[in-house]
């Protein structure tokens, strides 16, 4: 079955720099990678996503880049707030399957 | 457009006991999936529901089991309860897998056995 490795569990970034988290993923199968934050007793919330057919997609200060060949992706945070620190998932299915596999989390904390 | 809710948010239960959790999707939404999120083994898929059906299915015990309302409303039951099923347990809805990637997530249920 699919594995997504995700590095690094622990990121600490001062306010208005830029953060990178990366995932790698096992199934070639695998067409659509989303990515979530979690806040503090809150259930994940969709942030960005990509597809296989697409390199890189933006949404104001994120930015996902998806490297098929190496079958790997980032999410890329740019000029990060105090309000961006919270746990992040990346993960892996393909279309038609609802099973999501989830890399380990990311602790991103932003230092005022 | 409400989002994803779970009932309860918080429980507490004794071993050997069951439970049932719920969800109610996304209005328009048809597919609801189930997953458990512990310290230890993070984010894992136990199962999604379809139009009534279960259609995929993650390794867990058959202790664990789920069904669909018509509405397509969602519960979850699991039984004889172990102290390692405590854990949140989060459920998420697509509208039309067929059509649509995304998952929305619920706030999750945090189930705790003693």
């Amino acid at each position: 079955g699919e594995n997504v490795e995700q590095h690094p569990s622990t990121l600490s970034v001062q306010e208005g720099d830029s953060a990178v988290i990366k995932c790698t993923y096992s199934d070639s199968a695998s067409n659509y990678f989303p990515w979530y934050k979690q806040e503090l007793g809150k259930g994940p919330q969709l942030i960005i996503d990509i597809r296989s057919n697409v390199g890189e997609k933006k949404d104001q200060r994120i930015a996902v880049t998806l490297n098929k060949t190496a079958k790997h992706f980032s999410l890329h945070i740019t000029e990060t707030q105090p309000e961006d620190s919270a746990v992040y998932f990346c993960a892996a299915s393909w279309f038609g399957n609802e099973k999501l596999t989830f890399g380990t989390g990311t602790r991103l904390t932003i230092i005022p | 457009k409400a989002g994803v809710t779970q009932t309860p948010r918080y429980l507490i239960k004794t071993r050997g006991q069951q439970v049932t959790l719920s969800c109610s999707p996304i209005s328009g939404h048809r597919s609801v999936s189930w997953y458990q999120q512990t310290p230890g083994q993070g984010l894992q898929f136990l199962f999604e529901y379809f139009s009534e059906t279960q259609r995929n299915k993650g390794n867990f015990p058959g202790r664990f089991s789920g069904r669909q309302f018509s509405n397509s409303r969602s519960e979850m039951n699991v039984s004889t309860l172990e102290l390692g099923d405590s854990a949140l347990y989060l459920c998420a809805s697509t509208w039309d897998p067929a059509v649509s990637y995304e998952q929305y997530f619920g706030p999750g249920t945090r189930l705790t056995v003693t």
